[in-house]
């Protein structure tokens, strides 16, 4: 149980292109999604916080009209990368909290995505 | 600044023997904290998690300690096994709320 996937695992895209990553929740429903990037060899940075039917809560530093974040239905969100450029390169990863059963506090991680840039 | 901190970015073990994760934490609102494993190009995975108001909490081979009055805890593994090795993140909440991660520490365990 508490599986979370994540759509694409790799992607590599063009200077100035805009890029969609899907974060589902398999086997539960999760009302609050959350977004975040990974540098090589740094710790996961909160990019945003994403509730179901309502509009995200984004970190101080992130653009909201750069990094797009739906969160349409209980099991899905999705991050766009608008016009993206090389520094958007990064590892993408998502979380999923459960709406209920499990621990509130717990966070259930997807496998990332893999952003280049070129 | 940080509110996590992981001051060991690497640690090395023999087989068999325990490993010890040490995690600090500066804000005493937090009141959940939990331990990830995660390996390279991967998500990171939840292994084992403490309320504020226990000390200790075991599954397995694993065992986290809290000591709220030095704002640290550990992670235990006992016995380690080489497929141990990978980043472990320490985590903490508020009240439910965002996780903070602390900068992780590679753990390499040495058959």
């Amino acid at each position: 149980g508490a599986v979370v996937s994540q759509h694409p695992s790799w992607v590599i895209c063009k200077s100035g292109t805009s890029v969609k990553i899907e974060c589902r929740s398999l086997d539960f429903q999760a009302t609050t999604m959350f977004w975040y990037r990974q540098f090589p060899k740094q710790s996961l940075m909160l990019m945003a916080t994403s509730n179901e039917g309502s509009k995200a809560t984004y970190e101080q530093g992130v653009e909201k009209d750069k990094f797009l974040i739906n969160h349409a239905s209980l099991t899905l969100s999705t991050l766009t990368v608008t016009s993206a450029h090389p520094e958007d390169s990064s590892f993408y990863i998502c979380s999923a909290r459960d709406a209920g059963g499990r621990a509130y506090n717990e966070q259930f991680f997807g496998p990332g995505t893999r952003l280049t840039v070129l | 600044d940080q509110q996590v901190k992981q001051n060991s970015p690497s640690l090395s073990v023999q087989e068999g023997r325990i490993s010890i994760l040490n995690c600090d934490y500066t804000n005493s609102m937090f009141d959940y904290f939990l331990w990830y494993k995660k390996y390279p190009a991967e998500g990171p995975t939840f292994l084992i998690s403490i309320s504020s108001i226990k000390d200790k909490n075991e599954d397995g081979r694993f065992t986290v300690f809290l000591n709220k009055s030095a704002k640290h805890l550990s992670l235990h593994i006992v016995p380690s096994q080489p497929g141990d090795s990978a980043v472990y993140f320490c985590a903490a909440s508020e009240y439910g709320n965002k996780l903070v991660f602390g900068a992780g520490t590679i753990l390499r365990v040495k058959s």
